[in-house]
């Protein structure tokens, strides 16, 4: 059974900082499939960062967090990241990972990493 | 850059059915056949219910079904019951590689 897991449940950053969320897949062949990165600020809707090929290690990002995202992963360890540079306020959500069963098929997911931004 | 637009709430009573609604902005999502459904409860993480505008993955529930029509794409819950309370986001893939979320719908049963 295919799961994602997310490393830990509550980073807490200052304004400025970056941040690394990273996403262990286990129960399938991780290069088979892409990997979303979704986050969701308190009480908001869902909104797509970028997504990433495993087995190209080609990336594509939303506009808005062009340059200031990278999505990578490690084939050794079955591992996507996300790291977001110079972290604003409006940074803090929920950040998300999931599995790409194919495209915007987004499933499974995982459990979510709660990013807080403070100064 | 295409938008979804989806009302803010909608309500219903048990066994009803219900109707959700995902209106684009932009002929991208007209014509992308990469629409899909998610629902999410309280405190938990999204979950796939409908892709490809009309697909229901395995474990789904056949109550739930989607279709599109132009700029608009729905969602439809037969027989509603007080577990599908939650909110539901649409998704579409669009040029550029790209996936964009509505606003999302809170049901209230």
């Amino acid at each position: 059974q295919a799961q994602l897991a997310q490393s830990g449940v509550e980073v807490k950053k200052t304004v400025g900082a970056s941040v690394r969320v990273s996403c262990k897949a286990s129960g399938y062949i991780f290069t088979s499939h892409g990997v979303s990165w979704v986050r969701q600020a308190p009480g908001q809707g869902l909104e797509w960062m970028g997504r990433i090929n495993p087995h190209t290690d080609n990336a594509n990002y939303a506009q808005k967090f062009q340059g200031r995202v990278t999505l990578t992963t490690d084939f050794s360890t079955s591992t996507a990241y996300l790291d977001l540079w110079n972290l604003k306020s409006d940074d803090t959500a929920v950040y998300f990972c999931a599995t790409e069963l194919k495209l915007n098929a987004l499933e499974p997911w995982g459990r979510g990493t709660l990013v807080t931004v403070s100064s | 850059q295409s938008a979804l637009t989806q009302p803010a709430s909608v309500s219903g009573s048990p066994g009803q059915s219900i109707t959700f609604s995902c209106t684009g902005s932009g002929s991208d999502f007209d014509n992308s056949n990469y629409v899909s459904w998610y629902q999410q409860r309280p405190g938990e993480a999204p979950r796939l219910i409908i892709y490809d505008v009309n697909y229901r993955p395995s474990g789904v529930s056949g109550r739930f079904s989607g279709s599109k029509s132009g700029n608009t794409a729905s969602l439809t819950i037969s027989g509603l019951q007080a577990a599908d309370e939650a909110d539901y986001y649409c998704s579409s893939y669009i040029r550029g590689s790209t996936v964009v979320f509505g606003g999302g719908t809170k049901l209230t049963v």
